[in-house]
């Protein structure tokens, strides 16, 4: 089955810096890749999401960008701010299967 | 704002007790999961169901078990609780595998 690793596990930094989150994955019949942004005391909520069609994506600060060769997918954000402090998860899946997979999630602090 | 409901919020329960863990949706969804979320903080999927009466194992091998008797309620079920079932507890619906799945808050459930 599809597995997905996601690193790095913790990311701390300065307010208006950029970070990055990268995952892999296994299966190359995987053709949709989410990312998800869980608050403290909350469920996660998609933020963006791509498909294997696609080479990036951009939503205001937050970009992903899919390697379908390599099989990895990466999160970019831009001139992070402190309410981006959160746990980011990546995940794949394929269109007629029956769930997502879930990278081991990170920690994003935005220092101030 | 997704429309799916999870109750109770928190639950502290003795051991040998036996809970049901609420999640609703109203967004017609055929497919739901059920996760749990250590504070490690990865999600292992324990359940999933991609509709009325049928249900799979997840990923995470579980004690307990689950029934979708209705497309928008999806119950999780411990006959008898142990300290080792403490964990939080996120439910989850999407339309398909390849669409944006929504989570409830979750049940942070404490067996003591």
């Amino acid at each position: 089955g599809e597995n997905v690793e996601q690193h790095p596990s913790t990311l701390s930094v300065q307010e208006g810096d950029s970070a990055v989150i990268k995952c892999t994955y296994s299966d190359s019949a995987s053709n949709y890749f989410p990312w998800y942004k869980q608050e403290l005391g909350k469920g996660p909520q998609l933020i963006i999401d791509i498909r294997s069609n696609v080479g990036e994506k951009k939503d205001q600060r937050i970009a992903v960008t899919l390697n379908k060769t390599a099989k990895h997918f990466s999160l970019h954000i831009t001139e992070t701010q402190p309410e981006d402090s959160a746990v980011y998860f990546c995940a794949a899946s394929m269109e007629y299967g029956n769930k997502l997979v879930f990278g081991a999630g990170t920690i994003l602090r935005v220092k101030s | 704002e997704a429309d799916i409901y999870q109750t109770p919020r928190y639950l502290v329960i003795g051991t040998g007790k036996k809970i049901t863990l609420e999640c609703s949706q109203t967004m017609g969804h055929d497919k739901m999961y059920w996760y749990q979320q250590d504070p490690g903080m990865e999600l292992h999927l324990i359940h999933y169901s991609y509709g009325v009466n049928s249900t799979e194992k997840g990923d995470l091998s579980s004690e307990s078990t689950v029934s979708r008797i209705r497309t928008e309620h999806f119950p999780l079920t411990l006959e008898s609780a142990r300290p080792s079932h403490t964990s939080q507890y996120l439910c989850a619906s999407s339309a398909g595998a390849s669409t944006e799945a929504f989570f409830g808050q979750g049940t942070r459930l404490t067996v003591v």
